[in-house]
């Protein structure tokens, strides 16, 4: 079955440390999104992808980045984590098209100290 | 610009009672609106959605959505509660001209016994 992986589950790092997280889809899905979900904001879509090479700021994309060289994969790393990136974050692909359901992963949660 | 309200951070209601949550959206445009449900320590599963056919949209596990035009509403309801309901749910509805979703904050759902 197709599918959407995310990891670490968890992650704990140091304030100042460069992270990346990692997202795998076997969906096939042009698509693909990066959000940050946290008390009282709901998500927020931090950085979103139509396709290879192709790559789009979101909502709240300041000390993120994302690349996309496959299909398969939009990795998004933290430049240098700071304490107010302390959230859980959650990949999500689609197909092309506005009606076209978005589907999850399980979300990382991410501790910068 | 799109955006969707949630009224109520927090819904209780009794194991068999009726589930009213609440969701109304700005749009300039038809929109394409979405419920999903987030369980704990999940990723978010898509409950239903409405793409301009039918206004009554049914979804999984009995719960279903009528969108409203004249109030701007789309509220998710189920006749009768169930202990496997409680969780927290997102309204959401695609940005026009674009592939992205806009998130509501969340309603988390407390089925009591």
């Amino acid at each position: 079955d197709a599918e959407i992986t995310q990891s670490p589950r968890h992650k704990i790092t140091e304030t100042g440390r460069q992270v990346t997280l990692a997202c795998h889809q076997t969906w096939n899905h042009n698509n693909m999104f990066w959000y940050r979900q946290d008390l009282g904001h709901g998500l927020r879509l931090i950085h979103y992808s139509y396709g290879v090479q192709d790559t789009n700021k979101g909502e709240v994309s300041d000390g993120y980045s994302v690349s996309r060289s496959n299909t398969e994969d939009l990795p998004l790393t933290l430049e240098s984590a700071a304490s107010s990136q302390t959230s859980v974050y959650f990949c999500a692909s689609s197909s092309t098209g506005s009606t076209d359901t978005q589907y999850f992963g399980p979300g990382t949660r991410l501790t910068v100290l | 610009a799109q955006s969707v309200t949630q009224l109520g951070s927090h819904v209780s209601v009794s194991e068999g009672a009726l589930v009213l949550l609440r969701c109304n959206y700005s749009s300039s445009v038809p929109p394409y609106l979405f419920w999903y449900v987030q369980y704990p320590n999940q990723g978010l599963q898509l409950l239903l959605k409405y793409t301009s056919a039918a206004t009554l949209v049914k979804g999984i596990n009995g719960f279903e959505a009528e969108f409203k035009k004249s109030e701007t509403s789309f509220h998710l309801t189920k006749p009768s509660a169930h202990m496997s309901d409680a969780a927290e749910y997102f309204c959401a509805v695609i940005e026009g001209g674009s592939e992205k979703l806009v998130f509501g904050k969340g309603t988390k759902l407390t089925v009591n016994p």
